[in-house]
């Protein structure tokens, strides 16, 4: 079981739009549509923004959006503002209860 | 609504076995509605999934750690554990107790989280 691959880090500035890849395999990502994003802050716990590939809980903006395509999952950030600078992780189902988190992503607004 | 809370040694020697408690309130830990976790997450690095207790079902490990976790339940104190045996440094982390509807293939609830620290 791999930690799925997520790039280091990527940035954008207020207003305009960032996607974040989730790189799996046919055994976890591309197996079902279970993959969660979480956003952390600094000291702080995760935070659910998107589950089961690109539902949204309450209470998340709609400028959160997640969609799949074979063995990688995205995260679409639009109209960036400052209080989305954070880490986020990808989360995939991979089959008889067992579970993978992506490496992780810094996102930057410039 | 659920919360929880990590309880536990915050330095724990090399070799030695971590033991944490996750207090559940807000819920019967024995309900079969939910399943737990637990996630830790070293300094400055990603998240890492350790496993997962289905009470009365079955608990489910990370290969990669399987051979040095367990996780139990003690319904009598509304409370689940994680033990990790032969700690090294790679075993410093913040460690989180965690919690799902059964049937959600998410995390519903984290708990705060607490820094474990292996070192002599």
């Amino acid at each position: 079981q791999s930690a799925l691959t997520q790039p280091r880090s990527v940035s954008g500035s207020p207003g305009q739009s960032v996607t974040i890849s989730c790189t799996g395999t046919s055994s976890d990502v591309g197996g079902y549509n279970y993959v969660s994003w979480y956003q952390q802050h600094p000291d702080k716990a995760p935070r659910l923004m998107i589950y089961d590939v690109t539902k949204r809980p309450s209470g998340v903006p709609d400028r959160f959006s997640g969609s799949k395509s074979g063995n990688t999952a995205s995260l679409t950030i639009s109209g960036l503002q400052a209080e989305d600078e954070a880490d986020y992780y990808c989360y995939s189902y991979a089959g008889s209860y067992t579970w993978v988190f992506g490496g992780g992503t810094k996102l930057t607004v410039l | 609504q659920l919360q929880l809370q990590e309880s536990g040694p915050g330095l724990v020697k090399p070799s030695e076995t971590l033991s944490l408690i996750c207090t559940v309130s807000g819920g019967s830990i024995s309900i079969t509605s939910y399943y737990w976790g637990w996630i830790r997450q070293p300094p400055g690095k990603g998240l890492e999934w350790i496993g997962s207790l289905f009470y009365n079902r079955g608990t489910y490990y990370n290969p990669s750690l399987k051979s040095r976790v367990t996780i139990s339940v003690d319904t009598s104190k509304n409370q689940f554990s994680l033990r990790v045996s032969s700690v090294t440094a790679a075993d410093t982390a913040v460690y989180y107790c965690a919690n799902s509807y059964i049937g959600n293939y998410w995390v519903d609830y984290w708990g705060h989280g607490t820094l474990v620290t292996v070192s002599s």
